[in-house]
């Protein structure tokens, strides 16, 4: 089973600025299916990356994902108030797929 | 535009089988894609329990396969999940989901979620 570390743990950034999430497999993303997920509070979470770098329908290009093999990195390049929550990195290209404990997004 | 909505007992005693159901609308489960389910313990990360292709396959998460069971009924648009044994361990919330195939694997679809409490 692969493990996904996601760093850091909490991000305190304030709106406009940018944010950068990473995500750390322990061993090699299987041709990159590595997928993003947002996660308010009381909902489910929300796709936003697949394939590692590909936005999902009706995304905002303010989110960006990028990186390969063990490394991937979400970035948001100006936060808008709504983008304080929790995100979820999950890979999915092998058996069981693993999501990673998350990283939160508060407000400074 | 998909939706599903979970549904079942909110309430479950230790040693039963916790049983729900997820009804999809918006797109005929075997038309395709994979069907599943994921679950959150309170204050915790996802963990994905398992899924099944519209034609039968199943895909259990190792740590739990020998207590699941995902099936799908075609004629009523739904799918089930049943988990037995269950401790206190099991208390979450039950998201039931759909995924693609390849590089379009991720989960694009998602329920609202049903919590599930074990306690006598």
């Amino acid at each position: 089973e692969i493990v996904l570390t996601q760093s850091p743990g909490t991000l305190s950034l304030s709106p406009g600025e940018r944010a950068t999430l990473s995500c750390r497999a322990s061993q090699s993303v299987s041709s990159n299916y590595l997928a993003w997920y947002q996660q308010k509070p009381g909902q489910a979470p929300r796709l936003l990356i697949y394939g590692a770098s590909s936005r999902a329908t009706g995304i905002p290009d303010r989110f960006s994902g990028s990186g390969s093999g063990t490394d991937f990195t979400l970035s948001i390049s100006r936060l808008e108030p709504e983008d304080f929550a929790v995100y979820y990195c999950q890979q999915y290209g092998s058996s069981p797929g693993t999501f990673g404990q998350g990283t939160k997004v508060e407000i400074k | 535009q998909v939706q599903l909505q979970e549904s079942g007992p909110g309430l479950v005693k230790p040693s039963e089988t916790l049983s729900l159901t997820c009804a999809v609308s918006g797109y005929s489960i075997s038309s395709g894609y994979y069907w599943g389910w994921i679950r959150q313990p309170p204050g915790k990360g996802l963990e994905w329990i398992g899924s099944m292709y519209h034609s039968g396959s199943t895909y259990y998460n190792p740590s739990l396969k020998s207590r699941v069971t995902i099936s799908v009924d075609t004629s009523k648009n739904q799918f089930s999940l049943k988990l037995s044994s269950v401790t206190a361990a099991d208390t979450a919330v039950y998201f039931c989901a759909r995924r693609g195939s390849g590089r379009l694997g991720a989960i694009d679809y998602w329920g609202q979620g049903i919590l599930v409490t074990v306690s006598s």
